[in-house]
């Protein structure tokens, strides 16, 4: 079981805006900056956000993160087939632990 | 070109041991910490080790600590996993990735992400 908990699944319509959650605690996400991965079918996972809401170069503007307290969210407006994917965020945690959620599936209707 | 690229993966029984090497190339390997992160196949990602420029300061998962060894080779640009006493629960894609932020971090809070993966290298553990 994951520390960092995300829902298994999401699912959006095109065009629509999904969010995704991560929830920890004042150890991890409380403490330290979040990041979150997109992860394809058999590929390696590949940086969406770091330090709670930057994107690196050639992340799309539809991409955001956001973070209050213990909890972050990554936003994905205007939905695209292409963002069908998992999601996963992660943080340090205080306890000299690296964490991970443990993902989330999103489905484009 | 900037990439990572592991290799050592296989089937070992149970109680084996294996040694997952990664070799970085395209950017100055020694001004990175670096990282091994494992996927189980159809779970999540799960953080195993990194370590500091020059090695001297390891950490490592309590699910690991004492079975793994982690080193990296800056003359050679290689970063390395020496994993024994295998259990069928370390079965997973091992993944090499390039560490951004220093942690434990002395001036919270600690940015803690990975800019660039290598494709993993699969591990199975079976008899």
């Amino acid at each position: 079981q994951s520390v960092l908990t995300q829902p298994p699944s999401a699912s959006g319509t095109p065009g629509q805006r999904v969010t995704i959650s991560c929830s920890g605690s004042s150890s991890n996400i409380g403490s330290n900056t979040v990041n979150w991965y997109k992860q394809l079918p058999g590929t390696a996972p590949k940086l969406l956000i770091y330090s709670n809401n930057h994107r690196p170069s050639g992340v799309p503007d539809r991409f955001s993160g956001s973070k209050s307290g213990t909890s972050a969210s990554l936003a994905i407006s205007g939905l695209q087939s292409e963002d069908e994917a998992d999601y996963f965020c992660a943080a340090w945690d205080d306890s000299l632990n690296g964490l991970f959620g443990g993902g989330t599936k999103l489905t484009v209707l | 070109q900037v990439q990572l690229v592991e290799s050592g993966g296989g089937l070992v029984k149970p109680g084996g041991s294996l040694r997952l090497s990664c070799a970085a190339s395209g950017f100055t390997f020694s001004d990175f910490y670096m990282t091994w992160i494992r996927q189980a196949p159809g779970k999540g990602l799960e953080w195993v080790s990194h370590i500091t420029y020059s090695g001297s300061t390891v950490y490592y998962a309590d699910s690991v600590k004492g079975r793994f060894t982690i080193s990296r080779d800056n003359a050679k640009n290689s970063l390395y996993l020496q994993m024994n006493s295998l259990r069928a629960e370390d079965t997973a894609v091992y993944y090499c990735a390039r560490q951004m932020g220093e942690v434990p971090s002395a001036t919270p809070p600690a940015d803690w992400y990975f800019d660039l993966w290598g494709r993993g290298t699969l591990v199975t553990v079976s008899s």
